[in-house]
This record gives C-alpha cells, sequence and structure tokens, in this order.
C-alpha cells in the first residue's frame, strides 16, 4: 500500500470551513474508492470514481461532500461546510480494474481529519 | 443489505498462543472476503483474500478460511507475537459489481510478550 498516496496526513478545520482531501492511486491504477472510519467505527465506504466517472456514491452523505477524479491529477475528497461529525479517518483505495474477484484493493495511510 | 460482523472486538493473549478472530456476514452472495490488518495511526494492509469458491487461504501464520453457506470465516494465527498486536478487520466485497468493501468493525488483538 505504500504506492498509495494520501495528503494531508493530518488535517484541521473549525465548523464551517471546508476540507480537501487529495488521493493518488498506485501507478497505473485508473480506479478509486474512498472509505470514513468514524471513531470507534469500521470503515464505511462512501464512493466509487474511475477517471472523469463517479460509478457509485451510495455512499455519500446527501450534502455538502463531493468527490472527483480528474483526467490529470489525485482524486479529491471534498467537505464543505465542515462540522464536528465529519471528524474522522477517511482513506483512499487504488485498484487496478473492476470486475476481477481476485484483485484487491490498496489502501492509502490515510487523512485524519479533526473538526475544531 | 449485507452487514458484516466481527467478535471479539478486543483480545489479549501471552505470546506463543494460538488464536482464532471470527466474521459473520449476512448475504452469503460475496465475491471475496478479505482479511486486513490495521496499526494504529496508519492504513490498511491486505493480510489474505480467499474467493468466493475458495474455502481456506494460507500465508506463513495465518490461515483463513470461509464457510459462504453459513455466512463466516475464520482467521487463525498460530503461535503469536508481539509484533501481531493490531487491529484485524474483516472485509467482504459483495454482491455489486463496483467492486466496494463492506467491513466489519475490527478485533483489537494485543500479543503480551
Amino acid at each position: 500500500n505504500a504506492g498509495v498516496m494520501q495528503n494531508p496526513r493530518h488535517l484541521v478545520r473549525r465548523r464551517g470551513q471546508e476540507a480537501r482531501l487529495r488521493c493518488s492511486p498506485m501507478k497505473g491504477h485508473s480506479h478509486v474508492y474512498w472509505y470514513r472510519q468514524l471513531p470507534e467505527e469500521g470503515l464505511k465506504f462512501m464512493v466509487y470514481l474511475q477517471k472523469e466517472n463517479i460509478i457509485d456514491e451510495s455512499g455519500m452523505p446527501k450534502e455538502r461532500f463531493s468527490a472527483e477524479f480528474p483526467k490529470e491529477g489525485p482524486s479529491i475528497l471534498r467537505i464543505q461546510q465542515v462540522v464536528r461529525g465529519d471528524s474522522a479517518a477517511y482513506f483512499c483505495a487504488s485498484f487496478p480494474r473492476s470486475g476481477e474477484s481476485t484483485d484487491t484493493q490498496y489502501f492509502g495511510p490515510g487523512t485524519r481529519l479533526t473538526v475544531l | 443489505k449485507q452487514e458484516v460482523t466481527q467478535i471479539p472486538a478486543a483480545l489479549s493473549v501471552p505470546e506463543g498462543e494460538n488464536l482464532v478472530l471470527n466474521c459473520s456476514f449476512t448475504d452469503s452472495a460475496i465475491y471475496n472476503l478479505q482479511w486486513f490488518r490495521q496499526d494504529p495511526g496508519k492504513g490498511l494492509t491486505s493480510l489474505l483474500l480467499i474467493q468466493s469458491s475458495q474455502r481456506e487461504q494460507t500465508s506463513g501464520r495465518l490461515n483463513a478460511s470461509l464457510d459462504k453457506s453459513s455466512g463466516r470465516s475464520t482467521l487463525y494465527i498460530a503461535a503469536s507475537q508481539p509484533g501481531d498486536s493490531a487491529t484485524y478487520l474483516c472485509a467482504v466485497r459483495g454482491s455489486s459489481n463496483t467492486g466496494k468493501l463492506i467491513f466489519g468493525q475490527g478485533t483489537t488483538l494485543q500479543v503480551k510478550p
């Protein structure tokens, strides 16, 4: 998982500010997943993206959260007007391709967001 | 809706013991099941991946089994070491083609020297 890069590793925001979390997948991977780990909870799926496409956003909160994966550059998870309940670890995972049962997702080190 | 449960939530054992971590899932229509390790403040490392057609996978001191019909998987760790101390997460890739993983809440293992 050393190949998946996330930054920043730690992010502190005040309520009402915006948070931008970046994820660079492993070289050659064009699929990215975002997961959120709330304190004392397991990881929950948020969104699945291919380059320039959102494939599945069934785990995304309806408001304030958005994600993109442009043709060039990292995937971005954006949280507008953060609230204390957004404090969590956000993990990105990259995947070589879809549809293969033997493929594993490679996880980044995560971004730990703290909302004051 | 797929739900994944892991028991126990925490486990403390002396070094050298063999131990078993349990994972259960409610929908048997899965593509595969994975066991991950998570160290404090770190990301996830994949330990073992069992395809839906397989019954077990082994890697070193780790052995994972899968019983799809009963919705259960176990992770067996032989001759535990202090370096095995971590949180172990079970995740299933469900029947959707998107490949998203559904995680259990994890078992936090402490191996005492």
